[in-house]
């Protein structure tokens, strides 16, 4: 069974980069499906951020284009998110998730709480 | 991007009822919506996919109506365990884009 796990800091100062780590076991994220990163902000409103697929290509939401990167490790199964120049709007608990066959994300980590604060 | 219109946000029932939730698209999205539960210290969980299809493991008291733009979740003799919070979600285009949730309370 495919299992995702979030890790990162919890706390980012204003300005700085946001650096998350999703780590997959149960299924090789260069074997199929695209891999995604989610938040929700406070008051529960959930943005798709972007999703690294199989073969590596990224997609981006355009509203977070300039400011974020997906990267992986295939050693490890592991892909990542970085969030550039931060703001306490960015503030939020932020998911990995694998995208199904169908478009809709079958299995999802628990989420990581980030603040942004000073 | 296609705007997603969860109504009502709150709704308070008690087990054994039956409940609807809404959800509106801004434009056709065809049938590529899913529908998701949400509780506290558990992953997200998938109910139902291609609106109606329900995901492996989601009982079958839960369904999915819809296509184009208006969409609903129904759950039949709601149980305990069936209290979250429900969002919907599209596929047809990128950005996806979500719901703004739908808690379910106990009443």
């Amino acid at each position: 069974e495919v299992q995702l796990q979030e890790s990162g800091p919890g706390l980012v100062k204003p300005s700085q980069s946001l650096s998350l780590t999703c780590s997959v076991t149960g299924y090789s994220i260069t074997s199929s499906y695209r891999w995604n990163w989610i938040r929700k902000f406070p008051g529960n409103k959930l943005e798709w951020m972007g999703y690294i697929n199989s073969a590596g290509s990224t997609n981006y939401n355009p509203s977070l284009k300039s400011r974020i990167s997906i990267t992986r490790d295939t050693s490890k199964n592991q892909f990542f998110l970085q969030v550039n120049s931060v703001t306490t709007e960015d503030t939020a608990t932020y998911y990995c998730a694998r995208e199904g066959p169908y478009g809709s994300y079958g299995n999802w980590g628990q989420g990581v709480m980030v603040t942004v604060s000073s | 991007d296609v705007q997603m219109t969860q109504s009502p946000s709150y709704l308070a029932a008690s087990p054994g009822e039956s409940v609807s939730i809404s959800c509106k698209a801004s434009k056709s999205i065809s049938n590529n919506l899913a529908w998701y539960q949400e509780k506290p210290g558990k992953a997200n969980k998938l109910l139902i996919h291609s609106g109606s299809t329900l995901q492996s493991g989601t009982p079958s008291r839960f369904s999915g109506s819809g296509s184009g733009t208006d969409f609903t979740l129904t759950i039949r003799s709601l149980e305990f365990e069936d209290f979250a919070v429900y969002y919907c979600q599209q596929y047809n285009e990128y950005p996806r884009t979500f719901g703004g949730g739908t808690k379910l309370e106990l009443k």
